[in-house]
């Protein structure tokens, strides 16, 4: 079946430190893909998507480019803060389910 | 964007009690639900896909006498947590599909965070 795999965290970084949380998947077809963050005690927000492939999302400074060759969707920042430590979730859309990565934790220490 | 709203955001309850924890679409409608559970440091698990108007389906190993599932209107589903017990203590999560959407994106609440005692 489908599924997504994303880096292990925690990932501890220093503020304006360079982010690449990555994240693969295995899917029939090519499924839309998903970015979600996780802020302390709250739901989720959508990132970023990416519909087809060679499409890249971005919001907030953060960017994914939807690889179809490596089946990637990697997360990258340029320059992080403080105020984005978070978990970050990696998801595909499955027949209208979003199937979910383990998430990422993410610190950035001042 | 779309707001997706649930309640209680935390509840605290003993053990043998019933919880219902409800979740609103704000301002769009939405055919399809779903919930999800979350333990800590862990991600989402898909618990069931709420349809208005029909049965919820489960995911297999979903107990849906305990968690029953009522979707009666287009902005409106709920989650009741029958006879709660202290391993049911995580934090559910409601999810909202726009049904005018075409890319699948789905919309969280702010999730509910369940304590049974």
């Amino acid at each position: 079946g489908n599924s997504v795999t994303q880096m292990e965290g925690p990932v501890t970084l220093s503020e304006e430190a360079f982010l690449t949380i990555n994240c693969t998947y295995t899917a029939t077809g090519y499924p839309s893909l998903f970015w979600y963050v996780q802020y302390p005690g709250e739901g989720l927000q959508l990132l970023l998507k990416a519909t087809k492939a060679d499409d890249k999302g971005s919001n907030k400074g953060f960017e994914a480019t939807y690889r179809k060759e490596t089946t990637s969707f990697h997360l990258e920042k340029g320059s992080v803060q403080v105020s984005d430590s978070a978990v970050y979730f990696c998801a595909l859309n499955q027949g209208g389910k979003l199937i979910f990565g383990q998430g990422t934790e993410l610190s950035v220490k001042p | 964007g779309a707001v997706v709203s649930q309640h209680p955001s935390w509840v605290i309850c003993k053990s043998g009690t019933s919880v219902k924890i409800e979740c609103r679409s704000l301002d769009f409608q939405a055919t399809t639900m779903f919930w999800y559970r979350q333990f800590p440091k862990q991600s989402l698990m898909l618990m069931a896909t709420s349809n208005e108007g029909s049965k919820a389906t489960y995911e297999q190993g979903v107990e849906k006498d305990k968690f029953l599932i009522n979707h009666a209107s287009l902005t409106l589903s709920t989650l009741t947590v029958t006879s709660a017990h202290p391993e049911d203590s995580s934090f559910y999560i409601c999810s909202a599909r726009d049904h005018l959407a075409t890319t699948g994106e789905l919309f969280f609440g702010e999730g509910s965070r369940l304590t049974v005692l």
